[in-house]
């Protein structure tokens, strides 16, 4: 079984600035995936980045960048030039590589969540 | 937001009454996912679905059962609700290599 770890509850962060939220996990695949969800106090759950093992690349999506080890399973989440709609609880989560007739179904396992407030 | 809406948003209900929740989907996903969200556990998966009337349990299934006899519903039933169920319970689909949530309910048990 897979697990996921934050072991941040929570961060701050001046506007502005620069955070980064650190995930590792734990897993014996070879081959899946790792996201960064916000969810925001509407409650949604918003897509922020993802990551394909397979590739060295780090993801990155505007202010929104990763670092991946492989190696050291560890997937932290870096957010440059904070702004207050970036406030939100960040979860990391993982997937299984997901392929025709397998069975992994695209389940997804999910770390605590860390509270990033984004302060004026 | 692909196209998922759950049902109701919030619901108060009292210990031993049974309970659904409704997940519809417009976009003819074949995968469906039910989680529950409380402080300190992130999401955990409680049932999953991989077609019609194709189900099987997730981490946290005792006490839930659910149903899917159409590819756009996915039902989650409390069969005797109890105080630990109150959470915010959310339905997934996913397309590719990525999951849609739909906006949640919130549940209280009393």
């Amino acid at each position: 079984a897979q697990t996921v770890t934050q072991s941040q509850p929570e961060m701050s962060v001046q506007e502005a600035e620069t955070v980064t939220l650190s995930c590792t996990y734990d897993t014996s695949e070879n081959n899946y995936y790792l996201f960064w969800y916000k969810q925001p106090p509407s409650r949604q759950m918003i897509l922020v980045i993802r990551q394909e093992a397979y590739k060295q690349q780090n993801a990155t999506e505007n202010r929104f960048s990763v670092n991946f080890q492989k190696a050291a399973k560890s997937f932290s989440l870096k957010i440059s030039d904070s702004q207050l709609g970036d406030t939100a609880m960040y979860f990391c989560a993982f997937m299984k590589h997901v392929f025709a007739g397998g069975t992994s179904y695209g389940k997804l396992t999910f770390g605590q969540g860390t509270i990033l407030t984004v302060h004026p | 937001d692909a196209g998922i809406t759950q049902s109701p948003r919030h619901k108060v209900t009292e210990t031993g009454t049974p309970v659904t929740l409704r997940c519809h989907q417009t976009e003819n996903h074949r995968y469906m996912y039910w989680y529950r969200q409380d402080p300190g556990h992130g999401l955990r998966l409680i049932h999953y679905s991989y077609g019609v009337k194709d189900t099987d349990k997730g981490e946290v299934s005792d006490g839930y059962s659910v149903s899917r006899s159409k590819t756009e519903d996915f039902l989650l039933t409390l069969e005797s609700a109890t105080s630990s169920q109150t959470s915010v319970y959310f339905c997934a689909i996913r397309e590719d290599r990525e999951a849609f949530f739909g906006q949640g309910t919130r549940l209280t048990v009393v």
